[in-house]
């Protein structure tokens, strides 16, 4: 019950398109949601974060949808730039709780 | 401000080697320290961490081992290595309390031969 699914794997994506990472998680007590950008051979950083009193949280080109009663959170990457390129990692965590559980990972390619 | 340090930045060992990471945290106090996992291409699996000095909570049974012994630094050892652990070794800090954002170290890079 304290996993978080990550979709796709991978992701392939045109210079100015839109990339799209989903997450779904069975744990109706989490309450954070962030979301992380792990360039190779770094720490992963925190990109976006959103809790669950809000349906969609934007910064920038990035912004993160939350459907609370499909237990689903995506990130979308408006006008995707080759500097984008990077793993992304959805995580979770109910309040309280002293760890973050992390999804699988995307690794995202944006092709010039 | 807050920064994490961690070393080495790559290790190479042989099989059966002792293992010894460092990660200190400096400008907070009191931080939760993490150290996670990372195989190639796979994600991040929590393997340890601390609410204080000499306290550890292990998520993962292992061959793995952590150790407190200041506020700001968090040890990650092994006797024998094995095959298996390599990997990416990544530590992370947390403001005292309940967890929200952590904040990544810039990872060690361990190979074992």
């Amino acid at each position: 019950q304290q996993q978080v699914k990550q979709s796709p794997q991978s992701l392939i994506v045109q210079k100015g398109g839109i990339s799209i990472i989903n997450c779904a998680y069975e744990n109706t007590a989490f309450d954070y949601f962030p979301w992380y950008q792990q360039f190779p051979g770094k720490g992963p950083a925190l990109l976006i974060a959103i809790r669950p009193d809000v349906s969609e949280k934007k910064e920038g080109r990035f912004t993160i949808s939350f459907n609370k009663s499909a237990k689903q959170f995506s990130l979308h990457i408006m006008d995707s730039q080759p500097g984008d390129s990077a793993t992304y990692f959805c995580a979770a965590t109910e309040t309280g709780r002293r760890a973050l559980t992390f999804g699988s990972g995307t690794r995202l390619q944006v092709q010039p | 401000s807050q920064t994490i340090h961690q070393w080495p930045a790559t290790l190479v060992q042989p099989v059966g080697s002792p293992l010894s990471l460092e990660c200190t945290v400096e400008g907070t106090s009191n931080p939760n320290l993490y150290w996670y996992r990372q195989a190639a291409g796979r994600g991040l699996q929590l393997l340890f961490y601390s609410v204080g000095i000499g306290q550890i909570s292990s998520e993962v049974p292992q061959n793995l081992s952590a150790s407190r012994p200041q506020d700001r630094q968090f040890i990650l050892s092994s006797k024998k290595l094995l095959l298996s652990d390599s990997g990416f070794y990544l530590c992370a800090w947390t403001p005292p309390g309940p967890v929200d954002t952590q904040y990544f170290g810039p990872g060690t890079r361990l190979t074992v031969l």
